[in-house]
């Protein structure tokens, strides 16, 4: 079985662009969450999407937002990017919502803002 | 607020020793309690998840355990090998529906 997948890997933009980023879940799994890795502040949790709804968000800017499609695809956006934005940037994927079941990790989208 | 806390921050080990690793959170009320390997510029791998009604739970060499009334979560790793070295991350789910991530401990095996 195909593990999470997310495009790109590596992402060079400039202060005050956009970008979009990919996640694609393990097949059958229907939540989507995403979460921001920089070294000062380590993992901190964006948001989960769930039957195309976000089920919950955390404490981040509305420059960041996301969607979730029929297929339970994924794709996350950054607006007017700060310096401060660079980051791996991770999906976790779960059967269903409420965290009671496994997450499981891609291997993230580095995003380096200049 | 859940917190998590992860100590040490780094340990270095020769090959072959068995070495345990802490995770201490501030909320009992926890769903369950999962184990993350992260290699260097990568994306987490899953090692164990432990329901709140478990006590501990095992995958080959590695051991975790659950006391929640306690608020802690130990890793233990059996015959450590170079190839162990990774950093280590513990995160709770609950209510707050969403992983609370401990800092992580970064472990170094020494062939």
């Amino acid at each position: 079985k195909a593990g999470v997948t997310q495009t790109p890997r590596y992402l060079i933009k400039t202060r005050g662009q956009q970008v979009t980023l990919s996640c694609s879940p393990i097949s059958g799994h229907r939540s989507v969450s995403w979460y921001q890795q920089t070294p000062g502040q380590g993992l901190q949790f964006l948001f989960e999407y769930f039957s195309e709804t976000q089920r919950n968000k955390g404490n981040f800017p509305g420059r960041f937002s996301g969607r979730q499609f029929s297929n339970s695809r994924s794709e996350m956006n950054v607006s007017t990017l700060e310096l401060g934005d660079s980051a791996l940037y991770l999906c976790a994927s779960s059967l269903t919502s409420g965290y009671t079941y496994e997450q499981y990790f891609g291997p993230g989208t580095r995003l380096t803002v200049t | 607020k859940q917190e998590v806390t992860q100590i040490p921050a780094a340990l270095s080990v020769p090959e072959g020793e068995n070495l345990v690793l802490n995770c201490s959170f501030t909320d009992s009320a926890i769903y369950n309690l999962q184990w993350f390997r992260q290699d260097p510029g990568k994306g987490l791998t899953s090692l164990l998840l432990i329901q709140s009604s478990q006590r501990e739970q095992t995958s080959g060499r590695l051991n975790a355990s659950l006391d929640k009334s306690s608020g802690r979560s130990t890793l233990y790793i059996a015959a450590s090998q170079p190839g162990d070295s990774a950093t280590y991350l513990c995160a709770s789910s609950g209510s707050a529906r969403q992983l609370t991530f401990g800092s992580g401990t970064q472990l170094t095996v020494l062939p």
